[in-house]
């Protein structure tokens, strides 16, 4: 069956430190993978697409890779910062056009000061 | 900006009330989607629809129901609300046309039936 799983539900880390947000994907062939910011009480907000045939993509302190052969996605936030401290979720595209994506269950990061 | 606003940000109703939950964007998007977002289950899919008066079960469409009857404006419909409906119900648009294809949501309805 397709399932998405984000490595843990919740994740802690010190400020300064990089957090690495993991999406594990089973029975997908995304050609597309996006990440989304939500705060609590809040519709998620876009923060980066990266595509199949790419391997890293970054947007100031982010980082995110795309492993196909792994089914994986990493997320990186260097640096990190307590206004960081958010739930993350990844979404896949399910028809390859990148009209309709699939989101997984999300990792609620928080960064400690 | 971009914006996507929804009726309600709280509402709760009775079991057996016929609810209808409201979602209006200003960017002139093609793509149109309901969600429900449930604690452990993550955001999943009711309904979307690619166009005008066009609308496409997503994975949950049971006991929901979905009208476009204009571009910016996506109606979706509980017929009969129960109590396992309670949840958090996100709109979102988008543009087929415009890579990196971000979903813009609006703030969600937290929908509680009684």
């Amino acid at each position: 069956s397709q399932k998405i799983e984000q490595n843990s539900e919740a994740l802690n880390i010190q400020e300064g430190k990089t957090a690495t947000l993991t999406c594990n994907y089973t029975n997908y062939s995304p050609a597309y993978l996006q990440w989304y910011r939500q705060d609590p009480g809040r519709g998620p907000v876009f923060l980066l697409l990266i595509r199949e045939n790419e391997k890293e993509k970054r947007k100031e302190r982010l980082k995110v890779t795309f492993d196909t052969t792994l089914k994986q996605s990493l997320f990186h936030i260097t640096a990190s910062q307590p206004a960081d401290s958010a739930t993350y979720l990844c979404a896949l595209d399910v028809d390859n056009y990148g009209q309709n994506f699939v989101f997984g269950p999300g990792t609620r990061l928080s960064v400690l000061p | 900006d971009v914006k996507v606003t929804q009726s309600s940000r709280y509402l709760v109703k009775r079991t057996g009330e016929k609810v209808f939950l409201e979602c209006v964007q200003d960017m002139d998007h093609e793509n149109m989607f309901w969600y429900r977002q449930d604690p452990g289950l993550g955001l999943r899919l009711i309904y979307f629809s690619y166009d005008v008066k066009m609308k496409e079960k997503g994975d949950i469409p049971e006991g929901y129901s979905v009208s476009r009857e204009k571009k910016e404006r996506f109606s979706l419909i509980l017929e009969s609300a129960s109590t396992n409906q309670t949840s958090m119900y996100l709109c979102a648009s988008s543009s087929p046309a415009l890579a990196p294809y971000e979903q813009y949501f609006g703030p969600g309805t937290r929908l509680t039936v009684t």
